[in-house]
């Protein structure tokens, strides 16, 4: 059971919007920086959003993030069908005093 | 161009030990944090261990403490992972990756494409 708590699966139309959730407790979410990360079927994790709401170089801007006490949102607009995929959420811990991420979000893009 | 390879990987018996490395390269190894993150087959991310620049302070997920062991060797540009005492619940794809410079919280901006070990007799 992970400490981040996400839906397992979201799904949209091509061209809409979906939002992923996640949920964390006063000591993860509600004391750290939250980040997202993108995995593509059979290929390593990729950092989408940093700091709860900032963008590495080369996302787009149809990605974003923001935060709100102890839960934090992933939102993809325009979806394209190259979106599917299984999407986490991310923060650190300090009551554990180390990483923890979500269960992940399968996307489906109908 | 930044890179993560990570190798050392395999089948291993319960009880057993393996040593993990991760070399990098494209850019100053010695400037990042460093992490391990672990996927069992078809489950989501697990984080593993952390290490600063210097090697000066680690941090584990609580199920590897005493087994695990993290370490960097910045010479070489490479991570290590020594895993001792394996247990089927380690099975997992093991990935290394890095922590941005320029983020204030944790995150990991760069990884390996992952090294599978399996545990089983």
């Amino acid at each position: 059971q992970s400490v981040l708590t996400q839906p397992p699966s979201v799904s949209a139309a091509p061209g809409q919007k979906v939002i992923i959730s996640c949920s964390g407790s006063s000591s993860s979410i509600g004391k750290n920086y939250v980040s997202w990360y993108q995995q593509l079927p059979g290929t390593a994790p990729k950092l989408l959003i940093y700091d709860n709401d900032k963008r590495p170089s080369g996302i787009p801007d149809r990605f974003s993030g923001s935060k709100s006490g102890t839960s934090a949102t992933l939102g993809i607009t325009g979806l394209q069908t190259g979106d599917e995929a299984d999407y986490y959420c991310a923060t650190w811990d300090s009551s554990l005093s180390g990483g923890v991420f979500g269960g992940g979000t399968k996307l489906t893009v109908l | 161009e930044e890179q993560l390879v990570e190798s050392g990987g395999g089948l291993v018996q319960p009880g057993g030990s393996l040593r993990l490395s991760c070399g990098a390269s494209g850019f100053t190894f010695s400037s990042y944090w460093m992490s391990w993150v672990r996927q069992a087959p078809g489950k989501g991310l697990e984080w593993v261990a952390h290490i600063k620049q210097d090697g000066s302070e680690e941090y584990y997920v609580d199920s590897v403490k005493g087994r695990f062991t993290i370490s960097r060797d910045n010479a070489k540009n490479s991570l290590y992972l020594q895993m001792n005492s394996l247990r089927a619940e380690d099975t997992a794809i093991y990935y290394c990756a890095r922590s941005p410079g320029y983020s204030d919280g944790w995150a990991l901006d760069y990884w390996g494409q992952g090294t599978l070990v399996t545990v089983s007799s």
